[in-house]
């Protein structure tokens, strides 16, 4: 069983839907990020919390809305997408982010087609 | 600003030969080093890394990979290549001050009998 839990791990939705996905760590960890992977690009960081606070916006367009209750979830709100926003979505955890080194461990990623 | 370089986005090998993957890395001070591995449908899972203890860092399924400062270099490598570990390559990098990763483009590793 991984330690980072990601649902759906396939979305279709329409550029006018609204849905979310979501993340749950069991490691214990106080960091979780979301990270976008596309096709021929880097993974690119989108957020980052610590402690349930944003830490990090890596200047991500407004219709990418993160939401972190607890420490062990993370969700990430979509509306109003584009076709170009079709991608694998990860999410990720780590202990914390100011003991740097740290493993950060990664879930298997929510596929997202923008239709 | 850090960054990775990962040389060639294709590698190919046949099975039991010697598997080189390159990665170059630039940061203004002394960086933390990873690999990670991805295979079909999955998520990325740790290989190794390096924080500055040993310069030669083993990791699992018998990859290792060597942090040269002179070369800005941490290559990856396995002796003898089985099919299994046909799979994307993701090199990193994070500076000392948080766990902020810098990922490479990644290398896809393909495997022939």
């Amino acid at each position: 069983e991984t330690g980072v839990t990601q649902t759906p791990r396939h979305l279709v939705m329409g550029m006018t839907n609204k849905k979310s996905l979501k993340c749950e760590q069991h490691l214990g960890h106080n960091a979780m990020y979301w990270y976008k992977q596309s096709a021929k690009k880097p993974l690119e960081l989108m957020f980052v919390y610590n402690f349930k606070e944003q830490t990090e916006n890596n200047s991500v367009p407004s219709r990418f809305s993160p939401e972190c209750p607890n420490s062990s979830h993370l969700f990430l709100h979509l509306h109003t997408l584009q076709p170009e926003d079709s991608a694998l979505y990860l999410c990720a955890s780590s202990q914390d982010i100011s003991s740097s080194g740290n493993t950060i461990y990664f879930g298997e990623g929510s596929w997202l087609t923008v239709v | 600003a850090q960054s990775v370089t990962q040389l060639g986005s294709h590698v190919s090998v046949s099975e039991g030969a010697l598997v080189l993957l390159r990665c170059n890395y630039s940061s203004s001070v002394p960086p933390y080093l990873f690999w990670y591995v991805q295979y079909p449908n999955q998520g990325l899972q740790l290989l190794l890394k390096y924080t500055s203890a040993a310069t030669l860092v083993k990791g699992i399924n018998g990859f290792e990979a060597e942090f040269k400062k002179s070369e800005t270099s941490f290559h990856l490598t396995k002796p003898s290549a089985h099919m299994s570990d046909a799979a994307e390559y993701f090199c990193a990098v994070s500076d000392r001050n948080t766990d902020k990763l810098i990922f490479g483009t990644g290398t896809r590793l393909q495997v022939f009998p």
